[in-house]
């Protein structure tokens, strides 16, 4: 257990409403990653951080902005939700341990709905 | 087309079966990753390599950089190892990953 956490699990929600997903890690690591997953896709890369304050763009990230206020924390915000957003998203952690740096340990998800 | 290519999409095995999944990529790479996700939906690491050969349990994984291949090897597959699995490929310095689509494995009794 990588000591990883994402809220809520689940949520519904309306088009046009705000929505703000939570990943939480108590181990410590550098990155953070916010993925969605969706069917006929693999994995793809929203945003991620790379220290504190220190975030960048991924492969999908348009509608999508992130925060990192400190080491534990990684938000995910949809300032205005779509229905192309409906997802399950994925929150994962690495660089901690030389050994393993690049390792990803992945949250259990959070599944998405937007009516 | 894609830039990491799984193959199969689906496999369908016997119980005690030896297993191969196959994954090919077009770029340059750092490293490359095998993840297992279970039909619940959690996502684990079960390798990272980039050149050779590792080897957990009965899951064996293989990379040859020169051919941009590697492959992930099942031996004596039981129903327990039905999930989807994965094949990432690390660009670059952060751990980015670029992923493949997943090949579902289902392992009958």
């Amino acid at each position: 257990d990588a000591g990883i956490t994402q809220s809520p699990r689940h949520k519904v929600t309306e088009t046009g409403t705000p929505v703000t997903l939570r990943c939480h890690q108590t181990e410590n690591h550098r990155y953070m990653y916010w993925y969605r997953q969706d069917p006929g896709h693999g994995l793809r890369l929203i945003h991620y951080s790379y220290g504190v304050k220190d975030t960048d763009k991924g492969e999908v990230s348009d509608g999508y902005s992130v925060s990192r206020s400190k080491t534990e924390d990684f938000l995910l915000t949809l300032e205005s939700a779509t229905s192309s957003q409906t997802s399950v998203y994925f929150c994962a952690i690495s660089g901690r341990d030389a050994r393993s740096y690049n390792e990803q340990f992945f949250g259990p998800g959070t599944r998405l709905t937007v009516l | 087309k894609n830039e990491v290519e799984q193959s199969p999409q689906n496999l369908t095995a016997q119980e005690g079966e030896f297993i191969t999944i196959n994954c090919s990529y077009s770029v340059g790479i750092s490293a490359l990753h095998w993840l297992q996700q279970h039909p619940g939906g959690g996502i684990v690491s079960l390798f990272m390599l980039s050149s050779g050969k590792k080897k957990h349990g009965r899951l064996i994984a293989t990379i040859n950089i020169q051919e941009k291949h590697s492959s992930l090897h099942i031996t004596a597959s039981h129903p327990r190892d039905s999930a989807v699995y994965i094949c990432a490929v690390e660009r670059g310095s952060q751990g980015n990953l670029i992923f493949g689509k997943g090949t579902k494995l289902s392992v009958k009794p």
